[in-house]
């Protein structure tokens, strides 16, 4: 089974400054990754995907992602964060073996502030 | 309007008495799936269908059972509900596979649960 690792789990920041959040998933085998956005007292959102072809991938909001195979990383990336990117997001991982299960981090806390 | 609704909202029961959290999509999705989150801990799939009558288990399944009897509904039972299963449950649907992957999901505005 795969574990997914998101090591920061609030991450404050000041309002158009950049932003990294961290994803590390433990297996090495080909994986599709996700990254979803939790709004206080929401469900999730799809920000962004990657399934395969080029490492840097482009979502919503301005978001993007770069898979890194070699350190089993992907990790999201905001270069100038607004108040309301203030959530919670989680970074996904299945696994090409059985793609219908997957495996979600336990989340970091965007706190953007003025 | 696309969506995935869940019922009830909020629940507060007692333990060993049966509940239902229904969960209904109007995509015409394959898939469905069931989470439960907890603090410190994200997301972690319970059950998961494919498609009418074909359910798996995710990586917690215990104390929990599903059904597909029709595609647009995915009911999650648990027959006798323990203090450990308190916790915020959400419901997902997506188009299905598509080159050998899920298409996006799309969640439920989830379901609270207080097992006393």
């Amino acid at each position: 089974a795969q574990s997914v690792t998101q090591l920061d789990s609030q991450v404050p920041v000041f309002e158009e400054a950049p932003v990294e959040l961290r994803c590390n998933y433990s297996s090495s085998v080909s994986v599709y990754l996700f990254w979803y956005v939790q709004y206080p007292n929401q469900g999730l959102q799809l920000l962004l995907k990657y399934l395969s072809g080029s490492t840097l991938v482009k979502g919503i909001n301005g978001f993007e992602a770069e898979f890194n195979k070699s350190q089993t990383s992907f990790h999201l990336r905001k270069p100038s964060v607004h108040i309301s990117d203030t959530a919670e997001y989680f970074c996904a991982v299945s696994d090409r073996g059985n793609f219908n299960k997957f495996y979600f981090g336990s989340g970091t806390k965007l706190n953007v502030k003025p | 309007e696309a969506q995935v609704t869940q019922n009830p909202r909020y629940l507060i029961t007692v333990t060993g008495k049966k509940l239902t959290v229904t969960c209904s999509q109007n995509m015409n999705h394959e898939y469905m799936s069931w989470y439960r989150q907890d603090p410190g801990l994200g997301l972690r799939q319970i059950y998961y269908s494919m498609n009418v009558e074909v359910t798996d288990k995710g990586d917690v399944p215990e104390g929990y059972k599903v059904s597909r009897k029709e595609k647009r509904n995915f009911p999650l039972i648990l027959e006798s509900p323990s203090p450990n299963q308190t916790s915020l449950y959400f419901c997902a649907s997506s188009s299905g596979t598509s080159g050998g992957y899920q298409e996006t999901q799309y969640f439920g505005p989830g379901t609270r649960l207080l097992v006393l």
